[in-house]
Parts: structure tokens; C-alpha cells; sequence
């Protein structure tokens, strides 16, 4: 069974930085784009940035563009989001989620449970 | 950027009734547009993608409709566990925007 799981949030100081990690099983994560999407609270959903599964290039939302970085470790299996310079506006839930193919704009067929992640001083 | 707009905003139904969402795109995003359920709590889950295909697992009582700027998900009858928020999604063009949802409860 596909799954995906994400850690690596928590509490940050505005200008702070923070790693999240999404670790993929039952499926091998470099042959479909993978993609990080966030949810303020009570708000609607952000596609923040995706790895294409073809090709390895990198896109960015402009609300993050410059800021975060988004890689993937092949031997572990493993989606990463390196976010720097943190916002309180990128105050959120952080899901990791597998596209249904490794074009870059393919639909999201599996979601993490999320990890939140706060930006307060 | 490409804005989704979604109508009604809240849909007020009972179970056993037939729900109809609509999506509409600021411009045509072909039919690359797909849609999405979640729940209190819980991460969004794909129902349909390229207007009307049916993704992995989901029911017959979902479908969808429309190509260019004008999109539908009917239900055509309403489960308890269908009682949710809606979103829309058009992956066109990136980013991939999202609508901001309709949200179906229980009349």
C-alpha cells in the first residue's frame, strides 16, 4: 500500500528555517513528480512547489519562490522541502503528496497526513 | 495565475439527494481540471481528474463534466460520508491553483 509520511514540523521564529521530510513506500518516489502542498488554518489548499519524476526539474509557487527548496533523496526513498527565510504567512499544514505519473502537473493520487508547521515568535 | 471560482459556496443537502458543484475558470484550462474531497482532519483525496475521469477507488455516484472554463461534480446521491469540503484544482497551467470550495453538509 502507497504511503507517505511527513515530519519534520513544528514551532519556528519568524526568519527561522526548517526542514520537512517526506518519506514514500510501496512505490518508488524519483519515477512520479512529487509535490508539497500547504493548508493555512481553515483556509484552502496551496500547491507550494513539485519535483518532476522525468526530468528532476523544480517549480515554485511565487509565495515561496527564493525560499524554499525542494530535493529528493533516491536511496531514501525521500521528499524533502527545505524552507528558509519562514513567513508567518507560511504558517500551515504541510502534505507531501505522489503525482499519478512523473509529468510535473499530473494529478495528486496520494496525500500525507500532513505536518504542521508554525512561524511565531 | 489562473483563479477558480466555485459555486455554491456551501451546499445544504440530505442524504439520498443528488448534489451538483460547480468550477468555473477565470480562463480555459482545456480539461485539466480535477477535484478533490476532504474531510475534518484529514488530507485531501482525489476523486476525479481530467474533468471526468474517475480516479482509483471512487465510486460510480461521482462524476464530472465540462472542459474549458465551465466544470461540474454531481453526486448523484448523496452518501453519509459524502458530507465534506469540495475543491477543484486546474493543473494547465503552473501553479496548479485550486478553488477555495464548497462545502456540502447535512440540511
Amino acid at each position: 500500500e502507497v504511503q507517505l509520511l511527513e515530519s519534520g514540523g513544528g514551532l519556528v521564529q519568524p526568519g527561522g528555517s526548517l526542514r520537512l521530510s517526506c518519506a514514500a513506500s510501496a512505490f518508488t518516489s524519483s519515477g512520479y513528480a512529487m509535490s508539497w502542498v500547504r493548508q493555512a488554518p481553515g483556509k484552502g489548499l496551496e500547491w507550494v512547489s513539485v519535483i518532476s519524476g522525468s526530468d528532476g526539474n523544480t517549480y515554485y509557487a511565487d509565495s515561496v519562490k527564493g525560499r524554499f527548496t525542494i530535493s529528493r533523496e533516491t536511496s531514501k526513498n525521500t521528499l524533502y522541502l527545505q524552507m528558509n527565510s519562514l513567513r508567518a504567512e507560511d504558517t500551515a499544514v504541510y502534505y507531501c503528496a505522489k503525482g499519478v505519473t512523473s509529468w510535473y502537473l499530473a494529478p495528486l493520487d496520494y496525500w500525507g497526513q500532513g505536518a504542521l508547521v508554525t512561524v511565531s515568535s | 495565475e489562473i483563479v477558480l471560482t466555485q459555486s455554491p459556496a456551501t451546499l445544504s443537502l440530505s442524504p439520498g439527494d443528488r448534489a451538483t458543484l460547480s468550477c468555473r475558470a477565470s480562463q480555459s484550462v482545456s480539461s485539466y481540471l480535477g477535484w478533490y474531497q476532504q474531510k475534518p482532519g484529514q488530507a485531501p483525496r482525489l476523486l476525479i481528474y481530467d474533468a471526468s475521469i474517475r480516479a482509483t477507488g471512487i465510486p460510480a455516484r461521482f462524476s464530472g463534466s465540462g472542459s474549458g472554463t465551465d466544470f461540474t461534480l454531481t453526486i448523484s446521491s448523496l452518501e453519509p460520508e459524502d458530507f465534506a469540503v469540495y475543491y477543484c484544482q486546474q493543473r494547465n497551467y503552473w501553479p496548479g491553483t485550486f478553488g477555495p470550495g464548497t462545502k456540502v453538509d447535512v440540511k
